[in-house]
């Protein structure tokens, strides 16, 4: 089974931060992952796919690199509505998501 | 508007039986491959099954073979999973959610609002 390992577990930043995610794939998933935000109490929202196509009518603030087995999370300028726990995951084979990056206002 | 709506959780003794159901509309549900996606309170997100935009194909997480089964009825636009052998482990929120079109794998564009499941004596 492919493991998605996601680091910082937590991650504080102050608004306007440029603040960067990571999601390593324990073998290569080409570019065959998938960025979520999930607010406390919310489902998951898709945010990017196909590791850096961004979803519709979200904002351009947010993008998605890497290929293979790195992958990041940049959101170029930390909004408070930001607040909330970010996963990755996998689509290649099966379907594995990360244990998630929760990310907080300093 | 895609909106996807579970139902059917609760709270039921180990070794008893659950059926979840989504009821979608706002699309074609038949084009769509359809999947449940659980989470432990407090914990991550984890996939349990999918099956294929016409219910030809299922794909199942190793720990629920042979206990859960998803099925879905492209008439009445809704998807389900029947849940036998209930463990305490399968304590979760459950959500539905589609996959790509006519993808049987892939990432999630919606996702419902989620039921509990509480696997408890």
């Amino acid at each position: 089974d492919i493991q998605m390992t996601q680091s910082p577990s937590l991650l504080s930043a102050s608004v306007g931060d440029r603040v960067t995610l990571n999601c390593k794939a324990s073998q290569n998933i080409y570019k065959n992952l998938a960025w979520y935000q999930q607010k406390l109490g919310e489902a998951p929202k898709l945010l990017i796919y196909n590791a850096n196509s961004l979803q519709t009518d979200i904002p351009s603030r947010f993008s998605g690199s890497g290929s293979g087995t790195d992958f990041t999370l940049t959101i170029s300028s930390l909004q408070p509505e930001d607040v909330a726990t970010y996963f990755c995951q996998q689509f290649y084979s099966g379907n594995t998501f990360g244990a998630g990056t929760e990310l907080e206002l300093k | 508007e895609v909106q996807l709506v579970e139902s059917g959780g609760g709270l039921v003794q180990p070794g008893r039986s659950l059926k979840l159901s989504c009821a979608a509309s706002g699309f074609t549900f038949s084009n769509y491959g359809m999947a449940w996606v659980r989470q432990a309170p407090t914990k991550g997100l984890e996939w349990v099954a999918t099956i294929s935009y016409d219910g030809s194909s299922t794909y199942y997480r190793d720990s629920v073979k042979g206990r859960f089964t998803i099925s879905r009825d492209n008439a009445k636009t809704t998807l389900y999973l029947q849940m036998d052998s209930l463990r305490s482990e399968d304590t979760a929120t459950y959500y539905c959610a589609r996959h790509p079109i006519y993808n049987n794998w892939g990432w999630f564009a919606y996702w419902g609002q989620g039921t509990l499941v509480t696997v408890s004596s």
